[in-house]
């Protein structure tokens, strides 16, 4: 167990809807990363937050947008789904934002039909 | 775009055999990690290494990282069953933005065979 907790853990949609995951970062962890992972493409930096503000842009989609709350849980929201965006969806934290060590999730399926 | 390359990408042997993986970029990186991920579950870090030339040992597992900090190694000394698992290697560099990025490999999924 990393300590980073993220739910749904499963989600089934239309295309065209809009969802929202949540990640709750380990105790101390300033740092959120969000992920995309899929068969083709591998695991995909998507965002990152520190404390609050976005601090890197990674493959993002204009589509999709996050945020880190002041009780630093996130929340990844993904809108005008396509079958395409069907991928495990993953959270990491860290303690900083200068630091290269991520504890990941759980993660999140999202299967969009 | 920095990139890393992951060797074999399918990996199938016998219980009791040696293995190696690669991952190979033309990028150089701060620090390489080593994660396991089972299906269904986030990849778990087993090993960071950051000096060029190193090398750490997790019990059967052994980590090297390139001399140019390029590139790394992970070999396993008889291979188990509970082995079994996707291997990914990330590369860490300063994205110029404030942070660590983690640029990963595409993995190696092995399968262990008792």
């Amino acid at each position: 167990d990393s300590g980073v907790t993220q739910t749904p853990k499963h989600l089934i949609t239309a295309t065209g809807q809009r969802v929202t995951l949540r990640c709750s970062p380990r105790s101390g962890d300033l740092s959120v990363y969000w992920y995309q992972q899929s068969l083709d493409q591998g695991l995909q930096f998507l965002i990152q937050y520190y404390n609050g503000e976005e601090r890197a842009k990674g493959n993002i989609l204009e589509r999709f947008s996050a945020q880190q709350f002041p009780d630093l849980h996130s929340e990844l929201n993904l809108s005008s789904l396509e079958l395409g965006d069907s991928a495990l969806y993953f959270c990491a934290s860290s303690v900083g934002w200068l630091t290269d060590t991520q504890y990941f999730g759980p993660g999140t399926r999202l299967t969009v039909l | 775009t920095q990139l890393l390359e992951q060797s074999p990408q399918f990996l199938s042997i016998q219980e009791g055999e040696n293995l190696t993986v690669y991952c190979n970029s033309s990028s150089v990186f701060s620090s390489l990690q080593w994660y396991r991920q089972e299906p269904g579950e986030g990849p778990v870090l087993l090993v960071t290494v950051v000096t060029g030339g190193e090398v750490k040992k997790l019990k059967r597992l052994t980590f090297q990282f390139g001399d140019a900090r390029k590139d790394s190694s992970l070999h396993i000394t008889a291979a188990q069953p509970g082995d079994t698992g996707l291997y990914l290697c990330a590369g860490a560099a300063y994205s110029g933005a404030g942070s660590y990025q983690l640029t990963f490999g595409k993995g190696t999924k092995l399968s262990v065979i008792p």
